[in-house]
């Protein structure tokens, strides 16, 4: 079965400081990515999914992700945070076919002012 | 108005009870998931329906059972709550190929005591 890891539960970083929040996943074959997150009290919204091609993926709000298939990796990216960005972020994935999305535990990231 | 609506946003019941939460869309997907979110556990998928005469059992279906009425309605229902089954419950929906992302509902905060 699918797993995603999320390496970090949370992640406090200052304002304008660049972030990157990391995602491995398990399998190698042809897979599905997505990156949502959750403000409070909201559902998630999607930022960003990689689906196939240029490796690198970029998303609402200035986020983008790189997906390393060696590594099975698809760590988010954002060069300068701001406060509007504290939120839990999630990673998911789903290999092709009729399989559901399988998410990680979630990073919630704080921006310090 | 929103594309996925859950109702209640928020339930308060005790042990034992019986309780429904209702699921809508206008987005005229044809899979329906639930989902539930517990602090440090990320999304687990309780149910989903690939279209109104399929319904999956998911990660964590013990004690939880749903009924799909129409395309756009999916509710999930609590025989006998019980006190561990306090979190917040995510309704979402998706199109069909593989690479469709998930729209989620605003959730439903349950407590049972």
């Amino acid at each position: 079965a699918q797993s995603v890891t999320q390496l970090d539960s949370q992640v406090p970083v200052f304002e304008e400081a660049p972030v990157e929040l990391r995602c491995n996943y398990s399998s190698s074959v042809s897979v599905y990515l997505f990156w949502y997150v959750q403000y409070p009290n909201q559902g998630l919204q999607l930022l960003l999914k990689y689906l196939s091609g240029s490796t690198l993926v970029k998303g609402i709000n200035g986020f983008e992700a790189e997906f390393n298939k060696s590594q099975t990796s698809f760590h988010l990216r954002k060069p300068s945070v701001h406060i509007s960005d504290t939120a839990e972020y999630f990673c998911a994935a789903r290999r092709t076919g009729n399989t559901p999305l399988v998410f990680g535990k979630g990073t919630r990231l704080s921006v310090i002012a | 108005d929103a594309d996925v609506t859950q109702t209640p946003r928020n339930r308060i019941t005790k042990t034992g009870k019986r309780i429904m939460l209702e699921c809508s869309q206008t987005k005229g997907h044809d899979r329906m998931y639930w989902y539930r979110q517990d602090p440090g556990l990320g999304l687990r998928l309780i149910y989903y329906s690939f279209d109104v005469k399929d319904i999956n059992k998911g990660e964590i279906s013990d004690g939880y059972s749903v009924s799909r009425q129409a395309q756009a309605k999916f509710s999930l229902s609590l025989e006998s709550a019980i006190p561990n089954q306090t979190a917040l419950y995510f309704c979402a929906t998706s199109g069909t190929g593989s690479d469709s992302p998930l729209h989620f509902g605003n959730g439903t905060r349950l407590t049972v005591t």
